[in-house]
């Protein structure tokens, strides 16, 4: 079965630092990766996706992502983080065939200004 | 645009009621899913529509839980003789498609509280 695993429960980071968030799945077919940030009080939103090509890829608000396959890593980059970028970030994965998204279990940021 | 719609946004009944949650996707989104979040499972997925079809179903927890969409539109998430550990909060996404990169866009969820 597929499963997704983020490396850290609660990461805490002073504005400016630069974050990495980790994320490795389990699957071995055709997969397309996404990472999801929820702000306190609102909905789910997509920060990025990737499905081939440059395995580096840009998303909003300066986020970026690498793909790393020979890893299964698909782990989550902001070179300077903002107090605004404080939020619940989920990587997730799904089949490229299929509906469903798997999620993991979700990193807590806290960016202290 | 609208974004996806749920009602209620919050929900408290007494254990053993029966709950119905309502989705309203986004206009021309042909796929839509179920999922709940809750404190102990993370984000789990529940069940998929593609059109008025459910290809995928495997998340229900239990013959409690049942789901239907009419129209390729509307979709109502049903939980008979709720538990206690029903408790979560149910969100609905629905996308263009269900195949490939097509993001899936997020309502704000329903809280539901059973006491």
């Amino acid at each position: 079965a597929q499963s997704v695993s983020q490396h850290n429960h609660h990461v805490i980071l002073s504005e400016a630092a630069s974050l990495e968030l980790g994320c490795n799945y389990s699957y071995g077919g055709t997969v397309n990766l996404f990472w999801y940030v929820q702000y306190p009080g609102q909905h789910l939103q997509l920060l990025l996706k990737y499905f081939s090509g440059d395995p580096l890829v840009k998303g909003i608000k300066g986020f970026e992502a690498e793909f790393i396959k020979s890893k299964f890593s698909f782990n989550l980059r902001k070179p300077s983080v903002q107090w605004s970028d404080t939020a619940e970030y989920f990587c997730a994965v799904k089949e490229n065939q299929g509906g469903k998204l798997i999620f993991g279990q979700g990193t807590e940021l806290s960016v202290k200004p | 645009g609208a974004g996806v719609s749920q009602s209620p946004s919050n929900k408290v009944t007494e254990k053993g009621k029966d709950v119905e949650l309502r989705c309203d996707p986004i206009s021309g989104h042909t796929a839509l899913y179920w999922y709940r979040q809750s404190l102990g499972q993370g984000l789990e997925f529940l069940i998929y529509f593609q059109g008025n079809s459910a290809p995928d179903k495997s998340g229900l927890p239990s013959d409690r839980f049942s789901a239907e969409r009419t129209g390729g539109s509307v979709s109502t998430l049903t939980i008979q003789r709720t538990q206690q550990e029903d408790s979560a909060v149910y969100l609905c996404a629905s996308s263009a498609g269900a195949v490939g990169l097509q993001p899936q866009h997020f309502g704000d969820g329903t809280r539901l509280s059973i006491l």
